[in-house]
């Protein structure tokens, strides 16, 4: 059982260059989340899907899009990075509403943007 | 506005003492979530307690223990006979009933437990 996991684990990118980050779960989990983490800002929500084929923009989703084709992916895309999108980036899964159920966190992918 | 609030940023602590985090949230709903992760070097989270707003009873779970307080919006963490394993960031995060497809953070707690 290998929870949830993301690919790549390390990217360095050009500004402007685009790149997908995948997000995989085993879990069967309805809920799907992406956050970045930035130093001293804690974890902020990108953008979230509460099923196959639906999401929905977090606190920061500006610069990303998402897509969730299939109930155990979830990808986030950057179409031109910029050096401000430079962090941490998580994926975390939920078997649905956080009133009752717990995320479990991917291992995370660290992105620079040079 | 929901907002979650960890004023210690760092915590340094030798081994076998006890340390406690602190976290004040802010919401106008009643009816809302807290719960606490624990971020290793390893960098993956892991969940470590949820607790709604109206379940004010401390809980234990060994070392550990949450003190819930409604009355100062605080939900705080004690970990009781640190160990080195423990050194970790430590978050505190808040969702509510009207909408508990996001989690708020706080900005994290960074133990370090000397040897």
């Amino acid at each position: 059982n290998a929870g949830v996991t993301q690919t790549p684990k390390f990217r360095v990118l050009k500004t402007g260059q685009s790149m997908t980050l995948l997000c995989a779960q085993d879990m069967n989990h309805e809920y799907m989340y992406w956050y970045r983490q930035d130093p001293g800002m804690g974890l902020r929500l990108i953008h979230y899907s509460v099923g196959e084929g639906t999401t929905a923009k977090g606190e920061v989703p500006d610069g990303y899009n998402v897509s969730r084709l299939k109930k155990q992916n979830f990808l986030l895309g950057l179409e031109s990075a910029a050096p401000s999108q430079t962090s941490v980036y998580f994926c975390a899964s939920s078997r649905g509403g956080l009133s009752s159920y717990e995320q479990y966190f991917g291992p995370g992918t660290r992105l620079t943007v040079t | 506005a929901q907002k979650v609030t960890q004023a210690q940023t760092e915590i340094s602590v030798v081994e076998k003492e006890d340390v406690t985090l602190d976290c004040v949230y802010e919401t106008r709903d009643t009816t809302y979530y807290l719960f606490w992760y624990k971020q290793p070097p390893s960098g993956e989270l892991v969940f470590l307690i949820r607790r709604n707003s109206f379940d004010e009873q401390n809980e234990i779970s060994g070392r550990y223990s949450w003190n819930f307080q409604k009355s100062t919006s605080s939900f705080n963490f004690t970990i009781t006979a640190s160990q080195v394993v423990d050194s970790a960031v430590y978050f505190c995060a808040l969702t509510t009933a009207y909408n508990t497809d996001k989690l708020i953070f706080g900005t994290g707690t960074r133990l370090q437990v000397f040897p």
